[in-house]
């Protein structure tokens, strides 16, 4: 059974930094492409950032280039989200989500859509 | 970026009949090479995540109710639910994987009438 748990998230006051991270278990971890897609409160999704299965291809939303690092350890089954220099918009829910095609974007662009989502975690920004 | 637009933003159904959402993209995402449509369906439930239920526009994900269906190509689409099952009651969304920045349009929330 596909797994994926995030964990990290929290209270931080802008200009402030967390890192979230993504359990996954139940796959090949360094076999798939991996996201990360936030929704605010009450609102739509918006994707963040995506890497491919090798770590060697990253992607992100113009919205948060320079300030987020997406990684992975394929050795640990874990995803991770360096957010710096946070804003109050960038508060929501994170989740990590999974693209369903085993070796798809090795090294290429991730042209990703997601067939497993974790349950999310919460960053609020806010002073 | 390619900007995708659903309607409507609500939608209110008696049990039992068909509901309709529509999906479209600020630009084709039918690529030529292989002719799918780059278009995922996803619903989401209070308090939950997105659950896929349709990509390439019309692939059924597995275990999803046939009652489901996805059509439209290039810049226009639709999710049909053929028979409004109370279970049925969340958020649609729609995203395009064409090109980055990955986009999903703004939800579709389908309530009982």
């Amino acid at each position: 059974e596909v797994q994926q748990l995030e964990s990290g998230g929290g209270l931080v006051q802008p200009g402030g930094s967390l890192r979230l991270s993504c359990a996954a278990s139940g796959f090949t971890f360094s076999d798939y492409a991996m996201s990360w897609v936030r929704q605010a409160p009450g609102k739509g999704l918006e994707w963040v950032s995506s890497i491919g299965g090798s770590g060697g291809s990253t992607f992100y939303a113009d919205s948060v280039k320079g300030r987020f690092t997406i990684s992975r350890d394929n050795s640990k089954n874990t995803l991770y989200l360096q957010m710096n220099s946070l804003r109050a918009e960038d508060t929501a829910v994170y989740y990590c989500a999974k693209d369903p095609r085993p070796n798809y974007c090795s090294s290429g662009v991730c042209y990703s859509f997601f067939d497993y989502w974790g349950q999310g975690t919460l960053v609020t920004v806010s002073s | 970026d390619i900007v995708m637009t659903q309607s409507p933003d609500s939608l209110a159904v008696s049990l039992g009949e068909r509901a309709t959402i529509y999906c479209k993209s600020s630009q084709s995402v039918l690529y030529s090479s292989n002719y799918k449509n780059y278009l995922a369906w996803y619903q989401q439930k209070p308090g939950q995540p997105p659950k896929l239920l349709m990509y390439w526009a019309s692939t059924r994900q597995s275990g999803v109710p046939d009652r489901f269906s996805g059509g439209g190509s290039g810049t226009d689409f639709t999710l049909t639910i053929s028979s409004l099952q109370a279970e049925d009651v969340a958020v649609y969304y729609c995203q395009q994987y064409y090109d980055t920045p990955l986009t999903f349009g703004g939800g579709t929330k389908v309530e009982i009438q």
